[in-house]
């Protein structure tokens, strides 16, 4: 069986730029939750997709948008980069089972400059 | 307020048990989770509790909830230096998923 996957592993931009972020969820899964952790700091909630809609939503701008696709893959976009959202970017996938049991990937390690 | 509290540092000796505590705010929340970070690397579930049990044993770990205090703790039974990490605990309340996040016990074990 194999467990979420995330690409790229470290990624380096500058101030203003866009970026995409890819996740592939555990196999069976159709429930895919993104996070922010920043250094130092325990996750933060971005938000939530399931059947390719937007599930839920945590304290973020819009200019964090995300996708999900019909093999419950997913995207995060983060346009209008700042110094702020350097962080490790997880992404975490859920068979919704009920027990909102979310399985995490390695994470990428977006550096913003 | 959805804070999610741990105290950030335990330092124990290989071979004794560990435990780290946390307390959360929310008592509708549904499950309680504790997951674990290495450097460098994403969250591992280790266990998670539902809000109606008292106690749950997994191997070396146990998971106690205290809900009318609102307080969770994992007891590492015979620690081992594998296991130094830090150590997140985390609520959900069912509500789009969200899981909400302490901000983690670093877990030091000296041999």
């Amino acid at each position: 069986e194999t467990g979420v996957t995330q690409s790229p592993t470290h990624l380096i931009k500058t101030r203003g730029q866009q970026v995409t972020l890819r996740c592939s969820s555990q196999s069976g899964h159709n429930t895919v939750s993104w996070y922010q952790q920043a250094l130092g700091q325990g996750p933060q909630f971005i938000f939530q997709y399931y059947r390719e809609e937007e599930n839920g939503r945590g304290n973020f701008p819009p200019r964090f948008s995300g996708l999900q696709f019909p093999n419950y893959s997913s995207e995060l976009n983060v346009n209008a980069l700042e110094l702020d959202d350097s962080a490790l970017y997880l992404c975490a996938s859920s068979p919704r089972d009920g027990t909102d049991t979310q399985y995490f990937g390695p994470g990428t390690r977006l550096t913003v400059l | 307020g959805e804070d999610v509290e741990q105290s950030l540092f335990l330092s124990v000796r290989e071979g004794d048990s560990s435990v780290i505590n946390c307390t959360y705010t929310d008592s509708s929340s549904t499950y309680l989770y504790w997951y674990k970070q290495e450097p460098g690397a994403g969250l591992q579930l280790l266990t998670y509790i539902f809000s109606n049990m008292d106690m749950k044993q997994d191997q070396r770990l146990t998971v106690l909830l205290n809900k009318k205090d609102k307080h969770l703790s994992l007891r590492i039974a015979d620690t081992q230096t594998g296991d130094s990490a830090i150590y997140f605990c985390a609520e959900s309340k069912g509500q789009g998923g969200k899981l909400i996040f302490g901000q983690g016990t670093e877990l030091s074990v000296k041999p």
